[in-house]
């Protein structure tokens, strides 16, 4: 089983949809979560933290379920400019090396 | 405040020769970890870095090797290049080593 696991997609959705991803983790130590965008060709950047008790980010919602081992992202009232690569990255676990998901693709149509 | 950077941005190299990247952190930040991200596939870890001392690596081969100065700032060697090798090298830095980690733009290896 790989570290952390992503459903690759893509996901399309119309404009204004709500879609959310998931995010599995293996390691049951681990201890900091992350969301990170990637658009094509670029650096990926932090979209936010994942916090034990959930966190939100205007139409973003991240959530972090420890006893099934999986985190969320939750995007309400897709925009196109949401279209991009959402990676999950899982960090700590007695390592500290920060684990990537393989990236999810999202794609928001008009 | 500057960001983290890396340089150069694009690189084109013989199979065989040795490539040295570079990456500066965001002031402050003491922790410097290196991926190889190839199309399609989500960032692999390569060498960690925290306050100049070697903290984790990666399953890649000795061919690729690491350090961190003084001042922070990394360097990534990757020798006897392999066509294999060609790939979007990032550098990420972080405050301390299980924090948000910030990446630089990347630097685009093509090896022919």
């Amino acid at each position: 089983r790989k570290e952390v696991e992503q459903d690759p997609g893509p996901f399309n959705v119309p404009e204004g949809a709500t879609v959310a991803f998931n995010c599995t983790y293996s390691n049951s130590a681990s201890q900091s979560f992350f969301w990170y965008r990637q658009d094509c060709r670029k650096e990926p950047k932090l979209l936010m933290s994942v916090y034990s008790s959930g966190n939100e980010d205007g139409r973003f919602t991240a959530q972090l379920n420890r006893a099934s081992q999986y985190i969320s992202l939750l995007i309400r009232d897709s925009k196109l400019s949401d279209s991009a690569t959402y990676l999950c990255v899982v960090n700590g676990g007695g390592s500290y090396i920060p684990t990537f998901g393989r990236g999810t693709s999202l794609i928001v149509h008009p | 405040d500057a960001g983290v950077t890396q340089s150069p941005t694009h690189l084109i190299k013989t199979r065989g020769q040795h490539v040295t990247l570079r990456c500066s952190p965001i002031s402050g930040h003491k922790s410097v970890s290196w991926y190889q991200q190839v199309l399609g596939q989500g960032p692999q870890f390569i060498f960690q870095y925290y306050e100049k001392e070697e903290r984790g690596r990666g399953n890649f081969p000795d061919r690729f090797s690491a350090r961190q100065f003084p001042n922070y700032s990394s360097e990534l060697n990757v020798n006897a290049l392999l066509l294999g090798d060609s790939a979007l090298y990032l550098c990420a830095s972080s405050k301390q080593r299980n924090t948000e980690a910030f990446f630089g733009q990347g630097t685009r290896l093509t090896v022919v």
